[in-house]
């Protein structure tokens, strides 16, 4: 079975850049027709789409974030990690990493970590 | 962008009701639909792919039917388990994915 398993600071200061990564197993991230991406929930309210990595490597990002994300995918310690630089309070959400499937859904989520913009 | 609007965005419902929530995307995106179901302090569940596929594990009262710009997620008899948060997400456009504002199932 394929666990997902996000980690990271759960508190970043205005303008600094937050960093998560998210770690899988169960399976390879490596060599599959998967892409690997990240979901943010802000409290309260509704899902937003962050980003993903393909097995292409290609990336893309939703332009809300206006080029502030980085997504990257270390296949020798099966993870991939996010970077969004920065931040303001609108960037306070909880953070899901999940497996993106060929019809473009999310199948495999992580359980979601909460990151607050504070000073 | 293409937009997803749900609707309604709250439903109060009893046990046992059949359940209809409806979700509007702004331009066609042919059958490339997912919903999900979320509970508080929990991640989203995929229930339905490609507007009607059901994921593995889900039970078959669920049923997800539409295509272009219109799709409906129906509850055929709605069980205590049901009462959770339920979003939409389209996957025409390839490189910008979006979600529904979410519709939550409250017990009436």
């Amino acid at each position: 079975q394929l666990q997902l398993q996000e980690s990271g600071p759960g508190l970043v200061k205005p303008s600094e850049t937050l960093s998560l990564t998210c770690t899988v197993s169960g399976g390879s991230i490596s060599g599959s027709s998967y892409h690997w991406g990240w979901i943010r929930q802000p409290p309260g309210k509704g899902l937003e789409w962050i980003g993903n990595k393909d097995y292409t490597a290609n990336t893309h990002y939703n332009p809300s974030l206006k080029s502030r994300g980085t997504i990257s995918v270390d296949t020798s310690k099966n993870q991939f990690s996010l970077k969004l630089s920065s931040v303001t309070a609108a960037d306070t959400a909880v953070y899901y990493c999940a497996r993106r499937t060929a019809p473009g859904n999310f199948d495999y989520w992580g359980q979601g970590t909460l990151v607050t913009v504070s000073s | 962008d293409i937009q997803m609007t749900q609707s309604p965005s709250t439903l109060s419902a009893s046990v046992g009701d059949r359940v209809t929530i409806t979700c509007r995307a702004s331009q066609s995106i042919s059958n490339w639909l997912a919903w999900y179901q979320q509970k508080p302090g929990k991640a989203p569940k995929l229930l339905i792919y490609k507007a009607s596929d059901l994921e593995s594990g889900v039970p078959s009262r669920f049923s997800g039917s539409g295509s272009g710009t219109e799709f409906t997620l129906t509850i055929s008899s709605l069980q205590p388990d049901d009462f959770a948060t339920y979003y939409c997400q389209q996957s025409n456009s390839y490189s910008l994915l979006t979600f529904g504002g979410g519709t939550k199932v409250e017990i009436k």
